[in-house]
């Protein structure tokens, strides 16, 4: 069981660049997201996935896409890369709704991004 | 209304000591309240939660107090160690539609001096 992984560790990408992010997990989780960790600043959410074929925006969407065609990957798009993405992202999984709706989020190890 | 203050921002304790870091909330609807460390270069992982039907959870030197009527909670790390150092978000939970929404706390970083 890897949990959940994501790659790559490390990037630097030119403004106007373009990347995907990508993140796996292996636990046959329902929920997905995305955060991005900034100094001082905490978790943003900036997309989650219900299930495959269902995302929806979290606090800070703008500039980002995604998409969830598996159970298994759900990965994170940057268009136009602006040095304002300059963070880490992490992905986090959970199990499900109902009886486990208060089950925890596990997380990669991030990816630290650069934009110059 | 859906935020969640933290606080100290960073802390330093000795080895031994007790290590107290606040959260305070403001929207009852909130019905889970976990805990989450991080060590520098990884990410998150849950160390402790509670429900705000239980005033006080422990799991071995980690203790979530809960004050309801105060909307406070707090995490005591009792006989600090140095391998305790890393940031600790507290989160609270709340259904939000079709997802179940962390909304965290801006993190506190813990320093445990040998």
């Amino acid at each position: 069981n890897a949990g959940v992984t994501q790659t790559p560790k490390f990037r630097i990408l030119k403004i106007g660049q373009s990347m995907t992010l990508q993140c796996a997990q292996d636990m046959n989780h329902n929920y997905m997201y995305w955060y991005r960790q900034d100094p001082g600043m905490g978790l943003k959410l900036i997309y989650y996935s219900v299930g495959a074929g269902i995302t929806d925006k979290g606090e800070v969407p703008n500039g980002y896409n995604v998409s969830r065609s598996t159970t298994e990957d759900f990965p994170l798009r940057l268009e136009l890369a602006a040095p304002s993405q300059t963070s880490v992202y992490f992905c986090a999984s959970r199990l499900g709704q109902g009886l486990q709706s208060y089950n925890e989020q596990f997380f990669g190890p991030g990816t630290r991004l650069t934009v110059l | 209304q859906q935020q969640v203050k933290q606080s100290p921002q960073s802390l330093i304790v000795q080895k031994g000591g007790i290590s107290i870091i606040n959260c305070a909330y403001e929207n009852t609807a909130f019905d889970y309240f976990p805990w989450y460390q991080q060590f520098p270069g990884k990410g998150p992982a849950l160390l402790i939660a509670i429900r705000p039907d239980v005033s006080e959870k422990k799991e071995g030197r980690f203790t979530i107090s809960f004050n309801k009527s105060a909307k406070q909670f707090s995490l005591h790390i009792m006989d600090s160690q140095p391998g305790d150092s890393a940031t600790y978000f507290c989160a609270a939970s709340i259904e939000a539609g079709n997802n179940r929404k962390l909304i965290w706390g801006l993190g506190t970083s813990l320093a445990v001096n040998p």
